[in-house]
């Protein structure tokens, strides 16, 4: 069984720019959910995505967004970045969308400029 | 007033003891508990999974849930210096709400 995956490990950007964060969730599993962990802090919520469709939002503006795709892996976008965006982003993935059993990848560290 | 609160720590205990991590929360709301544990620069993994009122098992660990106090606790029994690490209480209803942290060091 393979476990939740995430790609790039580490990231660095400028300000401003846009930065494209993906996921692969488990095995088995067709929920997929991301967020955002500061320095020092708990993972904030940002959105879920069940079978392609946005399940539910967090307090983020909308230029955070995601997409998911049929074999339920699933990307996070986020558009004219700042520098408090820099941060840990987090993927889980779980078997159902009222499964809140999620299980998590390593993350992606992202480094705004 | 966050929705979890969880001090921070850091928490250092010899190794052995045994451990107390606690979180409050003000949703009642919440049906669903759950104790993450985090190790430096990874992602958090799930330790204990409960959504009632009582005490689960497993191992070392001990899950308490007191809803009518809105106060859950993790207890690490004989803690090792690989339980180092932060420690994550969640909880929620359709998502999850994540307290901040405890960072837990246990001295060999």
């Amino acid at each position: 069984e393979t476990g939740v995956t995430q790609s790039p490990t580490h990231l660095i950007k400028t300000r401003g720019q846009q930065v494209t964060l993906r996921c692969s969730s488990q095995s088995g599993h067709n929920t997929v959910s991301w967020y955002q962990q500061a320095l020092g802090q708990g993972p904030q919520f940002i959105f879920q995505y069940y079978r392609e469709e946005e399940n539910g939002r967090g307090n983020f503006p909308p230029r955070f967004s995601g997409l998911q795709f049929p074999n339920y892996s699933s990307e996070l976008n986020v558009n004219a970045l700042e520098l408090d965006d820099s941060a840990l982003y987090l993927c889980a993935s779980s078997a159902d969308r009222g499964n809140l059993e999620q299980f998590f990848g390593p993350g992606t560290r992202l480094t705004v400029l | 007033q966050k929705e979890v609160e969880q001090d921070p720590g850091p928490l250092s205990v010899p190794e052995g003891a045994i451990v107390s991590l606690n979180c409050t929360y003000s949703n009642s709301a919440f049906q669903y508990f759950m104790w993450y544990r985090q190790y430096s620069r990874k992602g958090p993994e799930l330790l204990m999974y409960t959504y009632s009122s009582g005490n689960k098992e497993d191992g070392r660990f001990t899950a308490q849930v007191d809803k009518s106090s809105k106060y859950i606790s993790l207890f690490i029994r004989d803690s090792q210096p690989s339980d180092s690490a932060t420690y994550l209480c969640a909880m929620g209803g359709n998502k999850l709400v994540f307290g901040a942290g405890t960072i837990l060091r246990v001295k060999s």
